[in-house]
C-alpha cells in the first residue's frame, strides 16, 4: 500500500467519546487526505493537508478536525463521535511532481463503529 | 455530492469477456482517474486521463474521455476472475478536491 499505514484498523466506540485515527506515510509525499466510504456514496473527502500545519476542509468536514505536525503523520479526530460517523475511513497521499494532479495512493482503511 | 457517477452499479460477466463501465460527471475537470478496490482493501490507482486526452491504454485497460458529454468509459478486455472488484471513477477539480463516484461492482465468473 505504497508505504501508508493506518491505525487502528478497527475500532468500536460509544457515542460522545473522542476518537483519533492516525495515518502514517514513509513516502515523503506533500499531500495527505482523509476520506470516508459509505455504501451508495463512494468516497467523500473529509479534510486534506498540503503541507505541515497546512490543512483545508473537504466535502464532509463537519464533526471532524485534523492535524499535521510532521510530514509523515496526519491525524483525524472526531471530537464527540456520533453514530452517523460509523464508516470506513481511508487515508491517501499524493505528490504533485510534474503532474499537477497526481494519482492518490490509499492506505488499508480503518473501520470505525460508533454505538 | 458526488461528481462522478458510474454505470452500471453492478456487472457480472464470464471470464474472457470484456467489461465496460461508464462514468458521467457534472463540472469541468483537470483529469479523470479510475481506481479499483478489492473487498476490504484500499483503492488502487489504475489509470489517469487528462482533460485534453481522448483515449488511453494500459495493459488490458482502455479509457476514453469525452469532455463534450462529460463522460468516460473504462474497458477491461479478456477479463479474469482476479478482476472481480469495485471500480471507481474520480474527477480532479481545480482546488485539489477529488470527487469519487459510488462505483461499479464487477464480478467475473470463472
Amino acid at each position: 500500500d505504497a508505504g501508508i499505514t493506518q491505525s487502528p484498523r478497527h475500532k468500536v466506540t460509544e457515542t460522545g467519546t473522542p476518537v483519533t485515527l492516525r495515518c502514517h506515510q514513509t513516502e515523503n509525499h506533500r499531500y495527505m487526505y482523509w476520506y470516508r466510504q459509505d455504501p451508495g456514496h463512494g468516497l467523500r473527502l473529509i479534510h486534506y493537508s498540503y503541507g505541515v500545519k497546512d490543512t483545508d476542509k473537504g466535502e464532509v468536514s463537519d464533526g471532524y478536525s485534523v492535524s499535521r505536525s510532521k510530514t509523515e503523520d496526519f491525524l483525524l479526530t472526531l471530537e464527540s463521535a456520533t453514530s452517523s460517523q460509523t464508516s470506513v475511513y481511508f487515508c491517501a497521499i499524493s505528490d504533485k511532481g510534474q503532474e499537477f494532479y497526481n494519482e492518490q495512493f490509499f492506505g488499508p482503511g480503518t473501520r470505525l463503529t460508533v454505538l | 455530492s458526488q461528481q462522478g457517477e458510474e454505470d452500471p452499479q453492478a456487472l457480472s460477466i464470464q471470464e474472457g469477456e470484456n467489461a465496460t463501465m461508464n462514468c458521467s460527471y457534472k463540472t469541468s475537470i483537470n483529469n479523470l482517474q479510475w481506481y479499483r478496490q478489492n473487498s476490504g482493501r484500499g483503492l488502487v490507482h489504475l489509470i489517469l486521463i487528462r482533460s485534453n486526452e481522448r483515449e488511453k491504454h494500459s495493459g488490458r485497460l482502455r479509457v476514453t474521455l469525452d469532455t463534450s458529454k462529460k463522460s468516460s468509459s473504462l474497458l477491461i478486455t479478456a477479463s479474469r476472475a482476479a478482476d472481480t472488484a469495485s471500480y471507481f471513477c474520480a474527477t480532479a477539480q481545480k482546488n485539489n478536491d477529488m470527487r469519487f463516484g459510488a462505483g461499479t461492482r464487477l464480478t467475473v465468473k470463472p
